[in-house]
């Protein structure tokens, strides 16, 4: 079966760089969500979007913006990194027929420095 | 505002044992309610989902419990085995997608 795709999955930026991490939902999902794990902690959730459309926001910093295009595929963009930006970012996809059951992406391993 | 806890943070068992993870939540108005596995370094596996409306879900030597009213999860694992081991994730679903929020989680050990 189809998983989520993201890409790419290791990146090292420096300091006040930006970054753009690529996520595919598994085909038919309606929703996308991105989640910022840092080492040790437990993920985030940072932003949603259903039917191309952000729906909810969480503890997603000015600094970053998201968007899903036609094809349900979304980006997430981060400017003027920071070192505290170095996490393990997560994109998931999910169906309303799905009951909103989230399968997760492998996750994009970002590196600031 | 929600938040999840999970007890025990860690737990070491030899094999074969049954074992019980524990997560408290603080708003009962959840979606639904995901437990996850996760291994170092990497992604997240979805191992039950229970919607808000049920109180129990069993896939093979798991099965996981809900009690919405006391703000309460179990995941019971039946007879344990080494590749259990992992970090064991529970994550409340609210907002209007159901945004998860996540425990700390319980780091599992499950010994030879």
């Amino acid at each position: 079966a189809a998983g989520v795709i993201q890409s790419p999955r290791h990146l090292i930026k420096e300091k006040r760089e930006t970054a753009t991490l690529k996520c595919y939902p598994i085909p038919r999902h309606d929703t996308v969500y991105w989640y910022q794990q840092g080492p040790g902690q437990d993920p985030q959730f940072l932003i949603s979007f259903y039917e191309k459309m952000q729906s909810d926001k969480g503890s997603i910093p000015d600094r970053f913006s998201a968007q899903q295009f036609s094809d349900y595929h979304s980006e997430l963009n981060m400017s003027s990194l920071e070192l505290g930006d170095s996490a393990l970012y997560f994109c998931a996809s999910s169906s309303q027929t799905g009951l909103y059951e989230q399968y997760f992406g492998p996750g994009t391993r970002l590196t600031v420095t | 505002k929600q938040e999840v806890t999970q007890i025990p943070a860690a737990l070491s068992v030899p094999e074969g044992e049954n074992l019980v993870l524990n997560c408290s939540f603080t708003d009962s108005a959840i979606y639904n309610l995901q437990w996850f596995r996760q291994d170092p370094g990497k992604g997240l596996t979805s191992l039950l989902l229970i919607q808000s409306s049920q109180r129990e879900q069993t896939s093979g030597r798991l099965n996981a419990s809900l009690d919405k009213s006391s703000g309460r999860s179990t995941l019971y694992i039946a007879a344990s085995q080494p590749g259990d081991s992992a970090t064991y994730l529970c994550a409340a679903a609210g907002g209007s997608q159901g945004n998860l929020i996540f425990g700390k989680g319980t780091k599992l050990s499950v010994k030879p």
